[in-house]
Formats: structure tokens, sequence, C-alpha cells
């Protein structure tokens, strides 16, 4: 169980474009999804929290109109790159609590590579 | 501000030998420390996680040793293999706070060695 797919996997887009990810919660429900940005060798850059039903919050440093996220359902939330440039070229990945007890546990997609032509 | 320091950067481990990879937080409000293994192109996958109410728990060849008064947490990786290679995360959260995003280490890049 806990299973959370990504889709696509990888992504090329030309420059002005805009891409939409979307992230599922496969075999349970997630009011709450967050988005992350990965660089290589680096850590896991925290980007937004998605709550079902209600707008993101967003970290500092994150262009809200740039990274629209959307969190209709409580097993499906969507980040859209929008006028994407080759700087946004990064790997995307999303995570859902799953609410178990007191085990609240996170759950990680298995990431979105962008490439910005 | 990072709030949670992981060390080593790296690390080089003979196969069946011990990995050990530390961190220290700085927040007495964190209540839950997990561990995640991360493979090149992958997302990261949940390993083994702790609360503070424990000082050590295991799971198969991974444990996690907790010391709440250092503010410190650590993973130790028995009989290392090659398939251990990958890179490892330490995170930590809130109390009760299933919610709120873990608050991730920098993350230490294991290579075991044949």
């Amino acid at each position: 169980g806990a299973v959370v797919s990504q889709h696509p996997s990888r992504v090329i887009c030309k420059s002005g474009t805009s891409v939409k990810i979307e992230c599922r919660s496969l075999d349970f429900q997630a009011t709450t999804m967050f988005w992350y940005r990965q660089f290589p060798k680096k850590s896991l850059m925290l980007m937004a929290t998605s709550n079902e039903g209600s707008k993101a919050t967003y970290e500092q440093g994150v262009e809200k109109d740039k990274f629209l996220i959307n969190h209709a359902s409580l097993t499906l939330s969507t980040l859209t790159v929008t006028s994407a440039h080759p700087e946004d070229s990064s790997f995307y990945i999303c995570s859902a609590a799953r609410l178990a007890g007191v085990s609240n546990e996170q759950f990680f997609g298995p990431g979105t590579r962008l490439t910005v032509l | 501000q990072q709030q949670v320091k992981q060390s080593p950067q790296s690390l080089i481990v003979q196969k069946g030998g011990i990995s050990i990879i530390n961190c220290a937080y700085e927040n007495t409000a964190f209540d839950y420390f997990p561990w995640y293994q991360q493979f090149p192109g992958k997302g990261p996958a949940l390993l083994i996680a702790i609360r503070p109410d424990v000082s050590e728990k295991k799971e198969g060849r991974f444990t996690i040793s907790f010391n709440k008064s250092a503010k410190q947490f650590s993973l130790h990786i028995m009989d290392s293999q090659p398939g251990d290679s990958a890179t490892y995360f330490c995170a930590a959260r809130g109390r009760n706070s299933g919610n709120t995003p873990l608050v991730f280490g920098k993350g230490t890049r294991l290579s075991v060695i044949a």
C-alpha cells in the first residue's frame, strides 16, 4: 500500500510553454500533498503544500503565479509550470501524507524530470 | 537556518560493513524522524522512522538510534551491500502534524564497494 504516482515521468518542452504534472495517491486518500524540487546531488526543496479544496501554501521565494497548484480531490494534485524557462529544468517530486493513527507518514512519488529547451 | 544537519556528506563502506549516518536537529518540537532512501532518478522511499519515546528501532538490517537529550539520531545499516548504494536523507517533523512538511537533511551519498 501507500503508492504515489506521478505523470509524466519525463517531459521536454520549449521555452514559454506550460507543463502540467500530476500526482496521485493510488491506494489512500491524502488531504495534504507536497511539491518538492530537487537539483542534481542536492536535497529536496519544498515548493508548496497543497491541501484538498483550498489554496496551496507556497514557500518563500516560490512564485505562485508560475507554479500553479491544484488539489482537486483527495487523490490528485497537479503542478503546472507556466511559461517555462530553461532555469525551471529540474526534478519535481510530490509526496502525499497518509493519516494512519499516529503514523502520519509521507510517501513520495517517483518524480518528474522536466527539461526546458 | 538549517534545522536538520546531516553528516557525512558522502560515505564509502566495504561490503559487509556497517554504514552509519548521523543527524542532529535543533527544534525540540520535532517528534517524528524518518529516513528516506533515494536512488538516482527516483523519488525518495521511506526506509524507517522513529518517534522520541523510544531510543532505538530496528527493521531488518536498518536501525535508528535516537538520543533525545543530545537531539541526535542516526541510521545504521548492518551488513551493507552494494545494492544499498544510494543517497540517504534524514528528516524531521513537528508534533501531531501529518500535514506539516518534513524538514530534510542535505543527504548522504553511500557507496558500498565489494
